[in-house]
């Protein structure tokens, strides 16, 4: 089976940084992603690990430890427009590996 | 380049009714997935396509839910009956499948309503 764990309320001021977490357990791993979801919208994909290591995209980073079965989300510089619930979600292996999602993080962003 | 397409957008219904929705994929995305979303929790996925043949749907509840993706492209969900429990948005999305599995496209969503 698959669980993942991440806190289900983060706040933080404009312009600062935040850090969201994410354990896993998983029977299989193949990478660990990124969604963001805005209310009433849909999940867009924000970020992929495979390999250890942080992943850069602008603002937004992400964080893999295999070893440690631990992920992280860093967004800087916030906005207020980063107000939304974030999602980790772990692939199974195979090209066919299916995406099994946390219950999501809300970050709320205050001016 | 046009997104994933999903109808309708709301949709209310009494118990015991049946009720489906229909998702049209982007252009060339061989992967399709169906996910319920109920209020403040993570998408649940509940059936994967590869093409049009059945990948996952190890958490269907195949005695009231059925999915088919005919030719490979277009995609419906069906519940018969309906039950409370299945008030959720239900999310389509596709991928280019493969190694680029990773990076699913969603499309708005059908928000059903159960009463």
């Amino acid at each position: 089976g698959q669980s993942l764990e991440q806190p289900s309320e983060v706040t933080a001021v404009e312009g600062a940084i935040v850090q969201i977490n994410c354990t896993y357990q998983t029977s299989g791993f193949y990478g660990l992603s990124w969604y963001q979801q805005h209310d009433g919208g849909a999940p867009t994909f924000l970020s992929y690990n495979a390999l250890d290591g942080l992943e850069e995209t602008g603002r937004f980073s992400s964080f893999l430890s295999r070893s440690d079965s631990y992920g992280y989300l860093l967004l800087q510089e916030l906005q207020m427009k980063d107000s939304a619930s974030y999602f980790c979600a772990v692939k199974s292996p195979g090209n066919t590996g299916k995406l099994i999602f946390g219950q999501g993080t809300t970050l709320q962003v205050k001016p | 380049e046009a997104g994933v397409a999903q109808s309708p957008r709301y949709k209310i219904i009494e118990k015991r009714q049946s009720v489906a929705f229909w998702c049209n994929p982007i252009s060339g995305h061989a992967t399709l997935y169906w996910y319920q979303q109920i209020l403040g929790q993570g998408p649940k996925l509940l059936i994967q396509f590869q093409n049009n043949g059945v990948v996952d749907d190890s958490q269907l509840p195949k005695d009231r839910f059925s999915a088919e993706r005919l030719k490979g492209v277009d995609s419906t969900l069906k519940i018969q009956p309906a039950k409370l429990e299945d008030s959720a948005v239900y999310l389509c999305a596709s991928s280019l499948g493969g190694r680029d599995n990773e990076k699913l496209f969603f499309g708005s969503g059908t928000q059903l309503s159960v009463l």
